[in-house]
């Protein structure tokens, strides 16, 4: 199994963050699998964003106050963040992983940077 | 949110040394807790759920333990490779949350 994101790794501050993450060796119609977005600011420690469950059920950080949205596409067997309005409080490595079984993130992307900056 | 308070942030080892890192949560989890080992420029790689099972592939030097609401990763006869950083991380409820972080470096 690999996840691989991609997207801008420069975004204008008030625009919106646009990532996929793109799965191989695995389907995102798995019923035991909720695919999921994590960031880590520089230097700092892991923040989970929100899951999509293939049936497109989705949960997100309250954190985030209602700035991101997930979604999937099947057919591409790719998943997407969405972060609005974004901050310089939101320059971080963004991670797309699996989340298997209600349990632990098994599988991993390599990371992409985001910076929000004018 | 629970909160995961991970202990201490940062320790200095040496090779064969046996090296313990806490992590308490606020409130019981039973054993959804998972351990990761992050290295610099790379994605965290998942060592043990379920509090104390190692994934495939993961030495026997790495265990993990729980006490009530008290999780425990030890390393023993630490090895060259396993300076990085680790992250405890509950997924009993959500929103999903991770403990601060240990920095495991070479004394």
């Amino acid at each position: 199994v690999q996840l691989r994101e991609s997207g801008p790794g420069l975004v204008k501050p008030s625009q919106t963050l646009s990532l996929t993450c793109s799965v191989s060796g695995d389907s995102v119609t798995g019923s035991q699998y909720y695919w999921t977005w994590i960031r880590q600011h520089p230097g700092k420690g892991l923040e989970w964003i929100g899951y999509i469950f293939y049936t497109g059920n989705t949960y997100y950080n309250p954190s985030l106050k209602s700035r991101g949205t997930i979604s999937l596409d099947t057919s591409r067997n790719q998943f997407f963040l969405k972060l609005s309005s974004v901050t310089a409080a939101d320059t971080a490595v963004y991670y797309c992983a699996r989340e298997y079984d209600d349990g632990d993130f098994d599988y991993w992307g390599q990371g992409t940077l985001v910076i929000v900056s004018s | 949110d629970i909160q995961m308070t991970q202990s201490p942030s940062s320790l200095s080892a040496s090779v064969g040394d046996t090296v313990t890192i806490t992590c308490r949560a606020s409130q019981n989890i039973n054993n959804w807790l998972a351990w990761y080992q992050q290295k610099p420029d790379k994605a965290p790689q998942s060592l043990i759920y379920a509090a104390s099972t190692l994934h495939g592939g993961v030495p026997s030097r790495f265990s993990g333990s729980r006490s009530g609401t008290d999780f425990t990763l030890t390393i023993s006869s630490l090895q060259p490779e396993d300076f990085a950083t680790y992250y405890c991380h509950q997924y009993y409820a959500y929103p999903r949350t991770f403990g601060g972080g240990t920095k495991v470096e070479i004394k």
